[in-house]
């Protein structure tokens, strides 16, 4: 039920490429979803999130793209740079669950130029 | 600018020794949060505490402990350190109770025991 289960484990984009991970979740009282984004070296940091009021979120080229009925939701990224290379972790949380939040299992994307 | 700082980025100790990891943040915030991270298994929460002296468990507390002494500090603690726990450990902090609420991570601190 607390599971969030995400794919791909690796993924190898093309510069300027579309980078897609997916991600899934078992739990329908989860309302928040955040994207975490780590940097080789460095802890996470927060990237993007949606809430499920919305199907779709974009900020320049990152967009959030959310099915609540399949309780499915993806990150894409638009035209893939070098620099986007990092690992990947989408995640959910439940605002009356004390701050705790779900992590999937990570996504470790290399975007070759 | 928040800042989550741990005290090494790299530490080797024996079987069955005493470790302390420790976390400060500089921006008053309320919960702090250890996670380890392994490849495969993302983030997995230890302990967090949402208040001076108080700790609430999280997936995988078996083998730590922790202590916050300070609003500022939280300390992870292995009390007899093993093998299976050689992993990435981060510390994070957020503002507010409540799922919605951005965590920042610290860089890490990278353990092996041997």
């Amino acid at each position: 039920q607390q599971q969030v289960k995400q794919s791909p484990q690796s993924l190898i984009v093309q510069k300027g490429g579309i980078s897609i991970i997916n991600c899934a979740y078992e739990n329908t009282a989860f309302d928040y979803f955040p994207w975490y984004q780590q940097f080789p070296g460095k802890g996470p940091a927060l990237l993007i999130a949606i809430r499920p009021d919305v199907s779709e979120k974009k900020e320049g080229r990152f967009t959030i793209s959310f099915n609540k009925s399949a309780k499915q939701f993806s990150l894409h990224i638009m035209d893939s740079q070098p620099g986007d290379s990092a690992t990947y972790f989408c995640a959910a949380s439940q605002d009356s669950s004390a701050s705790k939040i779900i992590f999937g299992s990570g996504t470790r994307l290399s975007i070759r130029p | 600018d928040v800042k989550v700082t741990q005290s090494s980025r790299y530490l080797v100790k024996r079987t069955g020794e005493k470790v302390f990891l420790e976390c400060v943040q500089d921006m008053d915030h309320e919960n702090m949060f250890w996670y380890r991270q392994d490849p495969g298994l993302g983030l997995r929460l230890i302990y967090f505490s949402y208040d001076v002296k108080m700790k609430e468990k999280g997936d995988i507390p078996e083998g730590y402990s922790v202590s916050r002494e300070k609003k500022e500090r939280f300390s992870l603690i292995l009390e007899s350190a093993s093998t299976n726990q050689t992993s990435m450990y981060l510390c994070a902090s957020s503002w507010g109770t409540g799922g919605f609420y951005e965590q920042y991570f610290g860089p890490g601190t990278r353990l092996t025991v041997t």
